[in-house]
C-alpha cells in the first residue's frame, strides 16, 4: 500500500514555465515533507521541507504548498530551467520513517 | 567532502553469490537508514539503525539481508545467495533522528545480478 501517492508520473514544461507536482497521504501522524530531486546515477537530493504547521514555505524558485485539512501537499518550481530537469519525489516521515512518493520525472524544454 | 558516501558504486555479481555493500554516514549523524530503490519507483525502506543499534527492519528485508552498523559508524549491508530480483540501487542515508530532521543520502550502489 503506496503512504504517500504521487502525481503526475511525468511533466514537460517549457523553460521560464511553472512547474506543480502534487502528493497525498492519508496518515495523520507524518510531521515532517521533504521534497528531494534526484539525477540519473546519483542518489536523491533534499530540496525543501514542511512541516504540518506551515502552510507554505519558499526557498528561492521552489515553493511547498500544504493543505493539512485535504492531506495533500505541492512542489511548485517557479522560472523552471533545463537544468531541473530530474525526477521529483515526495516524502512523509513519522515517528522512525520515511516513506516516498513514485517519483515526477520533470523534463524542462529549452 | 563530508557527505554520505557508498561503496561500491556498481556491483555485478551471479546469482547465489554473496555481497556486501559499504556505506559512511555523515560523521555526526546518529542515524543510519538503508532503502533499496528499483527503476521508476521511489526509495523503499529497508532498516534503520541508531547509533549501533538496528531498530526496524522492513518485511522487505528477508533472511538473505543482514545489515550492521558496528561502533555506530560505518554500515554494511550484505545480501546472501543473491537472485535475480535483488537487482536495484541500494541507497544509504543518514541524519540527526527525530521529529523534522531530514536526512541525506549517498549516491548508491547499483547492483545487477547476472
Amino acid at each position: 500500500q503506496q503512504q504517500v501517492k504521487q502525481s503526475p508520473q511525468s511533466l514537460i514544461v517549457q523553460k521560464g514555465g511553472i512547474s506543480i507536482i502534487n502528493c497525498a497521504y492519508e496518515n495523520t501522524a507524518f510531521d515532517y515533507f521533504p521534497w528531494y530531486q534526484q539525477f540519473p546515477g546519483k542518489g536523491p537530493a533534499l530540496l525543501i521541507a514542511i512541516r504540518p504547521d506551515v502552510s507554505e514555505k519558499k526557498e528561492g524558485r521552489f515553493t511547498i504548498s500544504f493543505n493539512k485539512s485535504a492531506k495533500q501537499f505541492s512542489l511548485h518550481i517557479m522560472d523552471s530551467q533545463p537544468g531541473d530537469s530530474a525526477t521529483y519525489f515526495c516524502a512523509a516521515f513519522t515517528g522512525n520513517q520515511f516513506y516516498f512518493g513514485t517519483g515526477t520525472s520533470l523534463t524542462v524544454i529549452p | 567532502d563530508t557527505g554520505v558516501s557508498q561503496d561500491p558504486r556498481h556491483k555485478i555479481t551471479k546469482r547465489g553469490q554473496n555481497v556486501t555493500f559499504r556505506c559512511d554516514p555523515i560523521s555526526e549523524h546518529n542515524r543510519l537508514y538503508w532503502y533499496r530503490q528499483t527503476l521508476g519507483q521511489g526509495p523503499e525502506f529497508l532498516t534503520y539503525f541508531q547509533n549501533e543499534a538496528q531498530l526496524e527492519k522492513s518485511r522487505l528485508l528477508s533472511d538473505r539481508f543482514s545489515a550492521e552498523r558496528p561502533k555506530g559508524s560505518f554500515s554494511t549491508l550484505e545480501i546472501q545467495r543473491t537472485e535475480q530480483g535483488d537487482s536495484a540501487m541500494y541507497l544509504c542515508a543518514s541524519g540527526m533522528g527525530g521529529r523534522g530532521q531530514p536526512q541525506h543520502f549517498g549516491d548508491g550502489t547499483r547492483l545487477s545480478i547476472l
